[in-house]
């Protein structure tokens, strides 16, 4: 059974960068025909995607962020990682990191339990 | 940017009712489509990826269909736990989910 758990600070300030990481157990983050993929959802909002990354170290990230995003793997720690910079209010949310399959298509079929991060000085 | 709508953003029904909540795609996105539950507190589950295709574990009163624009999840017997906001997703270019249908009790 894959697992995955997010970490990292639950405030931030603004300007700065956020930083969380995702491990995961059950699998290895290595293994081909997947990748590795971070959403969040604002409160009150919906879910919204941000990036993904291959098992490869291909990166895939949402247009309006791309300017501020890195999704990076630790195939030694079987953990995958988000920062995003120059943050502010609107990047509150929770933050969830996912599996992310190829099936017909892509879908996300593991999830975190979701990490809340809050931007305010 | 592939944008995805879902009407009504809540809808009120009991327990024994059949559900159906729509989805639609702003392009074709042929069956690129998945759904998740979505619980407070909880991680999102997927209950039905590429339209129609039940994953593993999910109950059979689930089901998904459409194709092109036009989707539906359907719950053919509301039970008390799948009180819930239900979110469509699609995978055609590259990912944008839906704002959810919140399911209440009535």
């Amino acid at each position: 059974q894959v697992q995955l758990q997010e970490s990292g600070p639950g405030l931030v300030k603004p300007s700065q960068t956020l930083s969380l990481t995702c491990a995961v157990s059950g699998g290895s983050i290595s293994s081909g025909g997947y990748s590795w993929s971070w959403i969040r959802q604002p409160p009150g909002k919906g879910l919204e995607w941000i990036g993904s990354i291959y098992y490869s170290g291909s990166t895939y990230y949402k247009s309006s962020l791309k300017s501020r995003i890195t999704i990076s793997l630790d195939t030694s720690e079987n953990q995958f990682s988000l920062k995003l910079s120059s943050v502010t209010a609107a990047d509150t949310a929770v933050y969830y990191c996912a599996r992310t399959i190829v099936r017909d298509g892509y879908n996300f079929d593991y999830w975190g339990q979701g990490t809340l991060v809050t931007v305010s000085s | 940017d592939i944008q995805m709508t879902q009407s009504p953003s809540s809808l009120s029904a009991s327990v024994g009712d059949r559900v159906t909540i729509p989805c639609r795609a702003s392009q074709n996105i042929s069956s690129y489509l998945n759904w998740y539950q979505h619980k407070p507190g909880k991680a999102p589950k997927l209950l039905i990826y590429a339209a129609s295709s039940l994953q593993s574990g999910v109950p059979s009163r689930f089901s998904g269909s459409g194709s092109g624009t036009d989707f539906t999840l359907t719950i053919s017997s509301l039970q008390p736990e799948d009180f819930a906001t239900y979110y469509c997703q699609q995978s055609y270019s590259p990912f944008t989910f839906g704002p959810g249908t919140k399911v209440d009790i009535k």
